[in-house]
């Protein structure tokens, strides 16, 4: 198996642009994860779904944020408007029935100039 | 609410040799899930070892061990024979066992693991 597959890996744009982070989680997996990583918060979930229901997404940091699972093998991230301080690695994880995430992403570095 | 603190930023240990992680949590909740994830250089997270609470027996995957001590709210890791490629962050994170907390994992800051030839 390819294991969780993000793309883009790496995403520089201008503060206001609008961004969109993908995710393509393992085949089978029923539960996905978006996860934020800063130096100062360490890693934070954003958004879990299950069966492509969003179950938590009460860290979800605010309105400019919003995520997407339109099938079990596609999830988007999306940010609009962009701001600096939503530079980060953004981390997509998977799991079978599980409510941890196994498996990661290799994430997507995020700069906002 | 949950905290979980790694009091050692760096550790670092000879090939083959043995090192021992720390992990400390502080919770009112007798269910919970407590987990080690991995992150190499090349930021990819990877889940080493998971421990349910409710089990006394302590988790083992290969060369990883937990020493998981519920009273003392310890959770060390023990990482045998270290190879080069287990250099890595290494995060302790907690769950919660209510179903109502969602999928929130609770990290620890992390520790910078070195293994030195």
């Amino acid at each position: 198996d390819a294991g969780v597959i993000q793309s883009p890996r790496h995403e520089v744009t201008e503060m206001g642009q609008e961004v969109t982070l993908r995710c393509k989680p393992i085949s089978g997996h029923n539960s996905l994860f978006w996860y934020r990583q800063t130096m100062m918060r360490g890693l934070e979930l954003l958004i879990y779904f299950n069966n492509n229901v969003p179950i938590d997404d009460s860290g979800m940091p605010e309105d400019r944020f919003s995520a997407k699972m339109p099938n079990a093998s596609f999830s988007t991230l999306k940010i609009q408007p962009s701001e600096p301080r939503d530079s980060a690695v953004y981390f997509c994880a998977s799991s079978f029935r599980g409510i941890w995430p196994q498996h990661f992403g290799d994430g997507t570095r995020l700069s906002i100039l | 609410a949950q905290t979980v603190t790694q009091s050692q930023p760096e550790m670092s240990v000879q090939e083959a040799e043995t090192v021992t992680l720390s992990c400390t949590y502080d919770t009112s909740e007798s269910d919970y899930y407590l987990f080690w994830y991995k992150q190499p250089p090349s930021r990819q997270m990877i889940l080493v070892i998971r421990q349910e609470a409710y089990k006394q027996q302590n988790a083992t995957e290969n060369r990883f061990s937990v020493n998981f001590q519920k009273a003392a709210k310890s959770f060390s890791l023990k990482i045998s024979d270290s190879q080069l490629g287990d250099a890595a962050m290494y995060f302790c994170a907690y769950r919660s066992g209510k179903e109502t907390s969602g999928s929130r994992l609770t990290f620890g800051e992390g520790t910078q693991l070195t293994v030195n030839p």
